[in-house]
């Protein structure tokens, strides 16, 4: 099992803006997983961040407005860069320590955008 | 892209009831797995079943999977207030990364005490 602490748990931010959401967990894990879900939605994989290489991202999300840092194997933040409304989702964090597939998820970064 | 599709969307029941959910998927699959999430909070995992299975059972949980027509079902046995959540079927494709899970729309519950 995994414990994920995610940072910030809720903001409201203004248009225009760029916000860092981090991930801590409480063992070392190859992969991190972010998720977005929209309001109402299911869970849409954003990117793969894996230690010492760059994040794969997911068609239809870009590095220029989702940067992810993965400094080391317990840690990895997400930047949301110039938000608008459409943005406004919660951002969940997850790993997969087990290696079976199944994922651990933080409680989740809820973003509303103004 | 999406792989499940739960249905109902929206289940709501009494206290003591029990609660059946279903999930499709598209494509073949490793494994299949359901979550649990309260209300806008992080995802729970619940119960994990391999493509070599057809039933599972945990707790007052019980999961079948058919490969054949690629679909799942959750039971939940005497539902309680607090199953009150919104379940995610995920499939982890056999093509792709072991741990990259594809999630389901989602089906919202409502135990009624």
């Amino acid at each position: 099992s995994a414990v994920i602490s995610q940072k910030p748990s809720r903001d409201i931010c203004q248009r225009g803006t760029s916000l860092t959401i981090q991930c801590q967990v409480d063992s070392q894990v190859t992969m991190m997983f972010w998720y977005r879900q929209q309001p109402g939605q299911s869970l849409t994989l954003i990117a793969t961040a894996n230690q010492g290489s760059e994040a794969t991202y997911e068609s239809g999300f870009v590095i220029d407005k989702f940067p992810i840092s993965r400094p080391n194997l317990t840690f990895s933040t997400l930047t949301v860069s110039n938000m608008s409304p459409e943005d406004s989702s919660i951002y969940l964090c997850s790993v997969g320590p087990g290696g079976t597939g199944e994922l651990f998820f933080g409680e989740g970064s809820r973003l509303t955008v103004l | 892209s999406q792989q499940g599709e739960e249905d109902p969307q929206a289940l709501s029941i009494q206290e003591g009831e029990n609660a059946t959910m279903n999930c499709s998927y598209k494509t073949s699959i490793n494994n299949l797995q359901w979550y649990r999430q309260n209300s806008g909070r992080g995802l729970v995992h619940l119960i994990l079943i391999r493509s070599n299975e057809r039933e599972k059972h945990s707790g007052r949980l019980r999961v079948t999977l058919d490969t054949s027509k690629k679909s799942s079902s959750l039971l939940i046995t005497a539902s309680r207030a607090a199953d009150t959540a919104s379940y995610f079927c995920a499939t982890v494709p056999t093509q792709g990364g072991s741990e990259k899970l594809v999630f389901g729309k989602g089906t919202k519950l409502t135990v009624n005490p």
